[in-house]
């Protein structure tokens, strides 16, 4: 099955600087990556996803990227602000046999931005 | 206009009762999610139903068994709780099966005394 690793577990910005977090999968044949926001006491919101038919996609001031050959893809977040302060999850697609694909998580990202 | 919607929010219970959990989605998907996020806030799968079809069952107890009325309902339904249980319980739901976006509900804090 899919094995999503995400790094760092825990990320303390200065507002307005930018944010990176970092994932890594195992199944060459995942072709979906998306990225969830998850609030506190409420439930993850895709923010951003990526297919694999494309390196990068940026939406406003939040961009994905994504390298198949290495299994990597990556959440940018530019130009900080107090409300981007959230866990992040990375999730990649086990894609099983006879039935549906599942979303396999990462461990999440405590993003902290300060004033 | 909520989209996943979800009964009770918040859910304190003893050790050894039985209780249920619902879910409601009114964004006429077809596929249906329950994932647990403990402690720690790592999110796993744990059934996925497609148009009341069971697709999905992870390794849980079958103290846990969901059930999927319509298609836009799942619930779940937790036997004889233990402490390990509390958690918090997490419905989503996508268009169809395969690597759609999952949309997420507010989520059911579950605590076992």
């Amino acid at each position: 099955g899919e094995n999503v690793e995400q790094h760092p577990s825990t990320l303390s910005v200065q507002e307005g600087d930018s944010a990176v977090i970092k994932c890594t999968y195992s199944d060459s044949a995942s072709n979906y990556f998306p990225w969830y926001k998850q609030e506190l006491g409420k439930g993850p919101q895709l923010i951003i996803d990526i297919r694999s038919n494309v390196g990068e996609k940026k939406d406003q001031r939040i961009a994905v990227t994504l390298n198949k050959t290495a299994k990597h893809f990556s959440l940018h977040i530019t130009e900080t602000q107090p409300e981007d302060s959230a866990v992040y999850f990375c999730a990649a697609p086990d894609i099983l046999t006879g039935g549906g694909n599942k979303l396999t998580f990462g461990t999440g990202t405590q993003l902290k931005v300060e004033l | 206009d909520t989209a996943v919607s979800q009964t009770p929010k918040y859910l304190v219970t003893q050790m050894g009762n039985d209780k249920s959990i619902k879910c409601e989605q009114n964004l006429g998907h077809d596929t249906m999610y329950w994932y647990k996020q403990d402690s720690k806030k790592f999110l796993k799968i744990m059934f996925s139903y497609n148009n009341k079809e069971l697709i999905i069952n992870e390794t849980v107890p079958n103290r846990f068994s969901p059930k999927s009325p319509d298609k836009a309902h799942l619930n779940l339904h937790i036997n004889s709780l233990e402490l390990g249980d509390s958690a918090v319980y997490f419905c989503a739901s996508s268009p169809g099966p395969h690597t759609d976006t999952q949309y997420f509900g507010p989520g059911t804090r579950l605590t076992v005394l």
